[in-house]
This record gives C-alpha cells, sequence and structure tokens, in this order.
C-alpha cells in the first residue's frame, strides 16, 4: 500500500485565489510527522511546513496552512491568496515513527497559477 | 550560506563508469540522507546516516555506497553506472530528533550515457 497519496497530478489555481492540495497517508506507527515540500522548476526542495501527531492545532507557516484531520489519515496543504511564484510541484511527506529510513515521499501535485 | 551544498550540480557520464557526488551541510544536524528523484520525480529514499550509523534502504544496488568522513559531510559514490542510475540525487539533512524535518540540497542530475 501507498504510504503517501497525492491524487491530484495537476491543478490550476487563479492568482489570489486559495487552492488545497490533497494528502492522505497511511500508518499504524502513533508516532509520525507530515511534511510539504515546495520543487519549483529550477530543482530545489524548499520545506514549508510540518504536523507532528500529536499536534492538536493545525500548522500554519503564513500563507500555508495544514488541514490535519487525524481520523480521515488526511494533511491538506492551504495555500491562500495564491501567488504567480506558488507555481510549483508540491510534495507531501512523511516519516514514520522515529526510524531514519522510514520517510516516504507522494507522487507529488503541480499546480500552475494563472494571472 | 549555503546550508546543505552539493558538488557537482550537473554530471554527464559514460556507462560502466565509477562517479561520487559530494555533500557538505553547515546546520550542526547528526542525521543526512540521499535520494534518488526519477524522470516522474518521483522522490525514494537511498540512505539514511545517523551518529555513524548508516541505514541502507534494501532496495539500492550495492553499486551505490555512501561514505561519511564527519557528521558535516556524506557523499554518494556509484560504481559500474548503469542508464536506468539518471536521476536527480538529492542530498538532505535533519536533526535527527524533533521535527525531524530534512532539508535538502539543490540535487545533482546524473545523465548516463
Amino acid at each position: 500500500a501507498q504510504k503517501i497519496t497525492q491524487t491530484q497530478p495537476g491543478m490550476f489555481v487563479q492568482e489570489k485565489e486559495a487552492v488545497t492540495l490533497d494528502c492522505t497517508y497511511d500508518t499504524s506507527d502513533p508516532s509520525y510527522g507530515l511534511f510539504w515540500y515546495k520543487q519549483p522548476s529550477s530543482g530545489e526542495m524548499i520545506f514549508l511546513i510540518y504536523q507532528g501527531s500529536y499536534d492538536q492545532q493545525n500548522a500554519t507557516e503564513g500563507r500555508y496552512s495544514l488541514n490535519f484531520q487525524k481520523a480521515r489519515k488526511s494533511a491538506n496543504l492551504v495555500i491562500s491568496a495564491s501567488q504567480l511564484g506558488d507555481s510549483a510541484m508540491y510534495f507531501c511527506a512523511m516519516r514514520e515513527g522515529w526510524n531514519f529510513n522510514k520517510f516516504y515521499f507522494g507522487s507529488g501535485t503541480k499546480l500552475n497559477v494563472k494571472p | 550560506d549555503t546550508a546543505v551544498s552539493q558538488t557537482p550540480k550537473y554530471l554527464v557520464t559514460q556507462m560502466g563508469n565509477d562517479k561520487s557526488i559530494k555533500c557538505e551541510q553547515n546546520l550542526g544536524h547528526d542525521t543526512m540522507y540521499w535520494y534518488k528523484q526519477d524522470s516522474k520525480k518521483f522522490l525514494k529514499i537511498m540512505f539514511s546516516y545517523n551518529n555513524k550509523e548508516l541505514i541502507i534502504n534494501e532496495t539500492v544496488p550495492n553499486r551505490f555506497s555512501p561514505k561519511s568522513p564527519d557528521k558535516a559531510h556524506l557523499n554518494l559514490h556509484i560504481n559500474s553506472l548503469e542508464l536506468g542510475d539518471s536521476a536527480v540525487y538529492f542530498c538532505a539533512s535533519s536533526q535527527g530528533r524533533g521535527t525531524d524535518t530534512q532539508y535538502f540540497g539543490p540535487g545533482t542530475r546524473l545523465t548516463v550515457l
């Protein structure tokens, strides 16, 4: 079974609108961490936001927020007020337990922001 | 200051050759990683190295060997390169505790001809 599933290979959003990128995860370990990374066309991987499995509140970082629904095992990324520079690939990832080798990435969502 | 750096950024070589990619981090992190990103953008962890303990992903061919001279460096050596090794290789590091957020290097695009 896939550990991380991103069902949206590509998405479009109008500039200044909000967009939600979906991510579901699969683990039976009570301790895990969820991450979102951005990969622009230049290729680097940029850390955006983190949510721990025991965190009570949804994580927020500027225009990024993580909609964490533990019972549904979903960790959707919400980008508010989209900007042209948000056009990139977005990867959801999970660290399972505390095994340093158990770090899994989803297949990514390509976001295009239209002017 | 670059937090995680990799050299070279591009590497073009012939099948059968041996090559190395170097990685350095100045974040004081305890754990370092190598990832492979294939042409479909799928990222897969290859190795992690935490406090001198190497954890190898079982699916990685033994032609790939990481070498860590010290905590700040984790190099990747690849023997007998094959066409299928063409990919972007990312180095990353993390504290190895707490949130354990991984910070990535810029990537090395390897092309095997």
